[in-house]
């Protein structure tokens, strides 16, 4: 399968600080997505974005497929930004999502 | 609203019990999937289900099985075989199946803890 590294593995932000947060993956993808996971466990998708840049509010990401990485960018962090951030990913030929092992994010006030 | 409903959310069992964890979507999404998250790992795939009446072996199914008798409905069921089910399990669905699956969509979650 498809490896799956993320990093840095614990980040500790001051509220208002930014910070990226990284995904490499080993092999060609089609398929790939960022996802927050609240204290309660649920995942939230946050983009889905196999090649390219997107934005949404304080959170954007950029996937370069060619050079299979993926930037996470977080500006202004709340503490509400606090949880773990999995990436994961999916191959032109296999059968699953990949999943790396997250980024657990604190933001204390 | 759409979504992707499982139940129970918390689960106790003793051990040598089977039981069946609830998963209903109506996304009206052809792909369904169960994963498993143990502390402080990602999410690992148990089975998955891309039609009705057909589903595949994940790289952790061992101990589980599915069934899919409706597009809506996907059940598993944690049976006495497997060796360390208390977990944190996770559905999902996707408008297709792999390999170009499109977005993947979550419920929230059924934690099983064996007593």
């Amino acid at each position: 399968g498809i490896q799956v590294e993320q990093s840095p593995p614990d980040l500790i932000l001051q509220e208002g600080a930014n910070s990226t947060l990284r995904c490499n993956f080993s092999d060609s993808v089609n398929n790939l997505q960022w996802f927050h996971q609240n204290p309660w466990g649920q995942l939230i998708n946050l983009f889905y974005i196999p090649s390219g840049t997107k934005q949404n509010g304080r959170l954007s990401a950029t996937t370069v497929a060619t050079e299979r990485y993926s930037l996470l960018y977080i500006s202004s962090s709340q503490t509400t930004d606090s949880g773990v951030y999995f990436c994961a990913v999916g191959g032109n030929t296999g059968n699953q999502f990949y999943f790396g092992t997250g980024t657990s994010l604190t933001v204390i006030p | 609203d759409g979504g992707i409903t499982q139940s129970p959310k918390y689960l106790f069992r003793k051990e040598g019990q089977n039981v069946t964890l609830s998963c209903e979507q109506n996304l009206n999404h052809d792909a369904m999937y169960w994963y498993r998250q143990d502390p402080g790992q990602g999410l690992r795939l148990i089975y998955y289900s891309q039609i009705v009446n057909d589903f595949q072996k994940g790289d952790i199914a061992e101990g589980y099985s599915v069934s899919r008798e409706k597009k809506e409905s996907f059940p598993l069921t944690v049976t006495s075989a497997q060796k360390n089910p208390t977990a944190f399990y996770l559905c999902a669905s996707s408008i297709r199946g792999p390999p170009n699956t499109g977005e993947l969509f979550f419920g929230e979650g059924s934690r099983l803890t064996v007593l």
